[in-house]
C-alpha cells in the first residue's frame, strides 16, 4: 500500500543554518505530494505542494522537488529561523479520492 | 469565518459516553476529510465524503465510529461507547473537490480525552 517514512525528529538547528527533512514515498499511480506544517498551539497549514514528477514546490524560502526516480520528496531551506520552529508533515494524495497519507512528523527545533 | 470550523476545541469525557464532533468546511468546497492525530499512530485518515457520493469509510478504526454529511456541507464524527484508546486530536479538512492535487485546508481540530 501507499506509505510515506520521514526522517526522525526532534532536528534541533542554529539559525541561519541550512535545513534539510528527508521524505520518501510508496505509491501506486500519480500521487501529488504535501509539506504540511504545525506551529505550536496552531494546525495544520499547507507549506507547499508537487503535483508531477520534476515539479518544484516552494513557499516562505522552503522548497522541495518532486523525484520520482528516487521516491523522495525532501524539503529544504537555506537559513532557517526562529519561527521556523513547528512540526513538519510529508504527505501523499493517493488516486484514491485525495485522502492524504501522512509520513510520522518532524519536529524542528531552531534556537537563536 | 474563512476557515474549517470544529466544535468543540476539547471534550472530556467518561469512558463508555458517546461523544459528537462537528465539523463546518469551507463555503463551496466539495470534499470533506476526518483525520485523527495521535502520539503512537500520528495522523490518520478516517472518512471522507465527495458530494453525493457514498464516503469512503476506509479508514474508520470500528463500528464505534460514524460520521455523516448533511446538505453537503456539515459534518459529524460519532463515537460510540468510546475507549480510552479513543483519545486523541480529531481534525477535519475540505478542498474544492476530491482531486488528487487539490490542497486541504484543516481545521485547528477537537481534542478528546476519554477518562
Amino acid at each position: 500500500g501507499n506509505s510515506v517514512t520521514q526522517m526522525e525528529g526532534p532536528v534541533t538547528l542554529s539559525e541561519e543554518a541550512f535545513l534539510t527533512i528527508n521524505c520518501t514515498y510508496t505509491a501506486t499511480g500519480y500521487p501529488s505530494l504535501f509539506w504540511y506544517v504545525q506551529y505550536p498551539g496552531e494546525g495544520l497549514q499547507l507549506l507547499l505542494k508537487a503535483t508531477k514528477a520534476d515539479d518544484k514546490g516552494s513557499n516562505k524560502g522552503f522548497e522541495a522537488t518532486y523525484r520520482k526516480e528516487t521516491t523522495s520528496f525532501h524539503l529544504e531551506k537555506g537559513s532557517v529561523q526562529v519561527s521556523d520552529s513547528a512540526v513538519y508533515f510529508c504527505a501523499l494524495s493517493s488516486n484514491q479520492g485525495g485522502k492524504l497519507i501522512f509520513g510520522q512528523g518532524t519536529e524542528l527545533s531552531v534556537k537563536p | 469565518g474563512a476557515g474549517v470550523s470544529q466544535s468543540p476545541s476539547n471534550k472530556v469525557t467518561e469512558k463508555g459516553k458517546d461523544v459528537e464532533l462537528r465539523c463546518d468546511p469551507i463555503s463551496g468546497h466539495t470534499a470533506l476529510y476526518w483525520y485523527r492525530q495521535s502520539l503512537g499512530q500520528g495522523l490518520e485518515f478516517l472518512i471522507y465524503f465527495q458530494g453525493n457520493s457514498a464516503p469512503d469509510k476506509s479508514g474508520l478504526p470500528s463500528d464505534r465510529f460514524s460520521a455523516e454529511r448533511t446538505g453537503g456541507s456539515v459534518s459529524t464524527l460519532t463515537i460510540q461507547r468510546t475507549q480510552q484508546e479513543d483519545s486523541a486530536v480529531y481534525l477535519c479538512a475540505s478542498s474544492r473537490e476530491d482531486r488528487v492535487e487539490e490542497p486541504q485546508h484543516f481545521g485547528d481540530g477537537t481534542r478528546l480525552s476519554i477518562l
